[in-house]
């Protein structure tokens, strides 16, 4: 099993600046099938990076993916109001799929 | 455009079980993997179940492993969850996911639905 530990796990910033949030995988991820969610309060997690890097459909150019083998890295390179959230990580290369724990992104 | 509707959540018993349902819109069913995932109150999202486009492949968590029993219905657009012998550690909302990609080939989640809560408590 892949275990994916991200970290900070809250991370103060203001808006306008710039968020950077690791993934760290326990061993190699194969195929970067490493993806990035997005949650709100009482809303459904919601796709935004798959395969390391590449956004997924409706996604704003702002959130950014990169990393391979056992280091990810989320980049939002300027904070939105609506971007304040928590971030997930997940493997889903194969079964078990793993989420990492999440990191908050909270307003400073 | 994709909607997923999950249903069947509520208070149960300890040792009990429930159905979960999850209706599936907009998009060809019977050719997309799905799965459930779950998140306890105030928790992280855990992977529970998948079962592949044809309904032959079914994997689970380690913690559901023998006690959930996840299925399709495809002429239905639905797929179901089976939970028995539920446990107070069972207790979340379970979402519903869409895989991106068809077939079998490895592929993130790009539609979640809006969850349905399971709560175990005597």
């Amino acid at each position: 099993e892949i275990v994916l530990t991200q970290s900070p796990g809250t991370l103060s910033l203001s808006p306008g600046e710039r968020a950077t949030l690791s993934c760290r995988a326990s061993q190699s991820v194969t195929g970067s099938y490493l993806a990035w969610y997005q949650q709100k309060p009482g809303q459904a997690p919601r796709l935004l990076i798959f395969g390391a890097s590449s956004r997924a459909t409706g996604i704003p150019d702002r959130f950014s993916g990169s990393g391979s083998g056992t280091d990810f890295t989320l980049t939002i390179s300027r904070l939105e109001p609506e971007d304040f959230a928590v971030y997930y990580c997940q493997y889903y290369g194969d079964s078990p799929w793993t989420f990492g724990q999440g990191t908050k992104v909270e307003i400073k | 455009q994709v909607q997923l509707v999950e249903s069947g959540g509520g208070v149960v018993q300890p040792g009990g079980s429930l159905r979960l349902s999850c209706a599936a819109s907009g998009f060809t069913f019977s050719t997309y993997g799905m799965h459930w995932v779950r998140q306890a109150p105030g928790k992280g999202l855990e992977w529970v179940a998948v079962i592949s486009y044809d309904g032959s492949i079914k994997k689970y968590g380690d913690s559901v492993k023998g006690r959930f029993t996840i299925s399709r219905d495809s002429p239905k657009n639905t797929m179901y969850l089976q939970m028995n012998s539920l446990r107070a550690e069972d207790t979340a909302v379970y979402y519903c996911a869409k895989k991106s990609e068809g077939g079998t080939v490895a592929a993130a989640f790009d539609y979640w639905g809006q969850g349905t809560l399971v709560t175990v408590s005597s």
